[in-house]
């Protein structure tokens, strides 16, 4: 089973760049989520999705976003990129976020410069 | 607002002595609880859950927390350290009765193991 994917794994941008997180998942899964991980700051729900056509913003949604077109995909655009969204983006899917596990992908190192 | 405390960000045992990794969470309703592991460049991964069924939950690798709601805390404990727990832990919580968007991570506790 490829659970949850991201892509790429590693991407450098320059400030004012745009460009888009990619992530699917193969288990059917209705909820799915964004997270930024910093030293020291555990991490951030950036957006999240209860299933296709319904998104909202979590904790640090500004510069972000995001659409559900389809149960599987979950795309997170940077529309303008910032030194400060230098980070590790992790994507996270599961069928019911308070009794069942987040399954989570193997996340995205972008450094804007 | 929710929010979950995680005692120490760095803990360094030694192979075969106790872990433990200390969790608090602030809510006048118990939430559900968790812990996740994070090994070097992957994913977090469910270490395990607490959703108020027995206070004691165990997990896998031999871990286990326990539920004490007097002290609003979700310790995670190990009996003897091993090389290959060395990763970084993090704490969650998820109000009751809340959205499907709000699990809340702590900061995360790197545990180092020495031989």
């Amino acid at each position: 089973n490829a659970g949850v994917t991201q892509t790429p794994k590693f991407q450098v941008l320059k400030t004012g760049q745009s460009m888009t997180l990619q992530c699917a998942q193969d288990m059917n899964h209705e909820y799915m989520s964004w997270y930024r991980q910093d030293p020291g700051m555990g991490l951030r729900l950036i957006h999240y999705s209860v299933g296709a056509g319904i998104t909202d913003q979590g904790e640090v949604p500004n510069g972000y976003n995001v659409s559900r077109s389809t149960t599987e995909d979950f795309p997170l655009r940077l529309l303008s990129a910032a030194p400060s969204q230098t980070s590790v983006y992790f994507c996270a899917s599961t069928q019911e976020v308070n009794n069942s596990p987040l399954h989570f992908g193997n996340g995205t190192r972008l450094t804007v410069t | 607002a929710q929010s979950v405390t995680q005692l120490g960000s760095h803990v360094s045992v030694s192979e075969g002595a106790l872990v433990l990794l200390r969790c608090n969470y602030s809510s006048s309703v118990p939430p559900y609880l968790f812990w996740y592991v994070q090994y070097p460049n992957q994913g977090l991964q469910l270490l395990l859950k607490y959703t108020s069924a027995a206070t004691l939950v165990k997990g896998i690798n031999g871990f286990e927390a326990e539920f004490k709601k007097s002290e609003t805390s979700f310790h995670l404990t190990k009996p003897s350290a091993h090389m290959s727990d060395a990763a970084e832990y993090f704490c969650a919580v998820s109000p009751r009765g809340g959205s499907q968007g709000n699990l809340i991570f702590g900061k995360g506790t790197k545990l180092s193991v020495k031989p």
